[in-house]
């Protein structure tokens, strides 16, 4: 199956940075979705973006829903050692998925003191 | 967090065998989801529901079937479990097709 463009794969950072990641696609998507997963765990909802532009923050994440509806940015601010873990985009774009998100293949972030 | 749970968290069994994965909700959530994350694939979505006793396939339905006959229940099942079946299986639901998705924890099958 189709998946997103996620990048970077992975990031290796120093504690205090900010991180940034995104996802593209070649098709216009009307929902992005921001997850973190833990090992040994589910995904995580972070933050869920609906309409093209919006700009949105969960404490010390935000998430952008890009203008042309193809991509979304997810930034941490000043990461802490708990900010490790795996982090995915998911999009949907009904009718043609009805129903069905594509996932990213996932942002490994680690983050050293 | 979303109430929902997946039992077993663990199982390991052997090829051609029937396996069976439940998915349980309290939150009375419309949609429900079962995908498979594998490394390389990330997740791929296998089967889901819109409603008691409506159920569709996903992009990697073989091998697998599906059943909800209550709204709390979401019943995975692998009628002869091959090896390339071992996987991390979750669950998903959500109140709407355009929703927030919320997953369960998990379960890790090993098929030897």
């Amino acid at each position: 199956g189709q998946q997103l463009n996620q990048s970077p794969q992975s990031m290796f950072i120093q504690e205090g940075e900010d991180v940034s990641m995104n996802c593209t696609s070649s098709s216009i998507f009307n929902t992005w979705l921001w997850y973190k997963q833990d090992p040994g765990e589910g995904p995580v909802l972070l933050i869920a973006l609906y309409k093209a532009g919006e700009l949105t923050s969960n404490g010390r994440l935000t998430a952008q829903f890009g203008i042309t509806r193809k991509d979304s940015f997810l930034n941490i601010s000043a990461s802490i050692p708990s900010d490790v873990g795996i982090y995915f985009c998911a999009g949907q774009n009904p009718p043609d998925s009805w129903g069905k998100f594509q996932f990213g293949a996932g942002t490994q972030v680690v983050v050293t003191p | 967090d979303a109430g929902i749970t997946q039992s077993p968290r663990h199982k390991v069994t052997e090829t051609g065998t029937p396996v069976t994965l439940r998915c349980h909700q309290t939150e009375n959530h419309r949609y429900m989801y079962w995908y498979r994350q594998d490394p390389g694939h990330g997740l791929r979505l296998i089967h889901y529901s819109y409603g008691v006793k409506d159920t569709d396939k996903g992009e990697v339905s073989d091998g697998y079937s599906v059943s909800r006959s209550k709204t709390e229940d979401f019943l995975l099942t692998l009628e002869s479990a091959t090896s390339s079946q071992t996987s991390v299986y979750f669950c998903a639901i959500s109140q709407d097709y355009s929703y927030e998705q919320y997953f369960g924890p998990g379960t890790r099958l090993t098929v030897t």
